[in-house]
């Protein structure tokens, strides 16, 4: 079966600090990838997707950039981060076609001081 | 682009009783919609989905029925209990590899 995982749980960064999340997927091929930042007591906001190796899909503008090094592997990094940049990280993957369900990682929870 | 509305915001319900969240999307193309519940600090989970070839689907007490014409899709939860208690998000797609979410219900249960 298919499993994903997100790590750090939780990160306490200072504000100007660089930030690097992971996220993998085990037991699929050529998933597609998502990152998606949840503020307190709201919705989910998509900031990238990607469909392959090397192809990322930016939502949003921001500072911060995601990349996909490996198949199942996705990185959503800052070079400094803004008090802005707080919340819950939340990685997912769903099979490749389209129209499929995702499927979410635990999530990191980051504040910024 | 796809717009989804999602309502009520918040909703409270005695146990036992039905509780009903609705979605409504803007493009008549799409044509998959899931459902994600997230209880307290953990990542959503998928309880349910339809695709626009069928108008309703039931697990359990969970059901969700889709109204194409009207472009609306909506979760019943029958003979509700506390664990209930959660947010619960719809999404909407069209042959994409994005899902438009809604802004979220939160469900609260009581005893």
């Amino acid at each position: 079966s298919q499993t994903i995982h997100q790590w750090p749980a939780t990160l306490v960064q200072p504000v100007g600090s660089p930030l690097s999340l992971e996220c993998t997927v085990e037991g699929t091929s050529n998933p597609n990838l998502y990152w998606y930042r949840q503020a307190a007591g709201r919705g989910l906001q998509l900031l990238f997707y990607s469909v392959g190796i090397g192809q990322i899909s930016s939502e949003v503008p921001q500072n911060l950039s995601a990349s996909r090094p490996q198949d199942r592997q996705f990185i959503l990094s800052s070079k400094k981060l803004l008090l802005s940049d707080s919340g819950f990280y939340l990685c997912a993957w769903s099979p490749g076609g389209g129209n499929q369900p995702q499927h979410f990682g635990d999530g990191t929870r980051l504040s910024i001081l | 682009g796809e717009n989804v509305e999602q309502h009520p915001s918040t909703l409270s319900v005695q146990e036992g009783d039905s509780a009903v969240i609705k979605c409504t999307y803007s493009d008549s193309a799409s044509n998959y919609f899931p459902w994600y519940k997230q209880e307290l600090g953990k990542r959503p989970q998928l309880i349910i989905d339809i695709r626009s070839n069928v108008g309703e689907k039931k697990d359990q007490r969970i059901a969700v029925t889709l109204n194409k014409t009207a472009k609306h899709f909506s979760l019943h939860i029958t003979e509700t209990q506390p664990e209930d208690s959660a947010v619960y998000f719809c999404a909407a797609s069209k042959d994409t590899d994005k899902l438009i979410f809604g802004t979220g219900t939160r469900l609260q249960v009581f005893p």
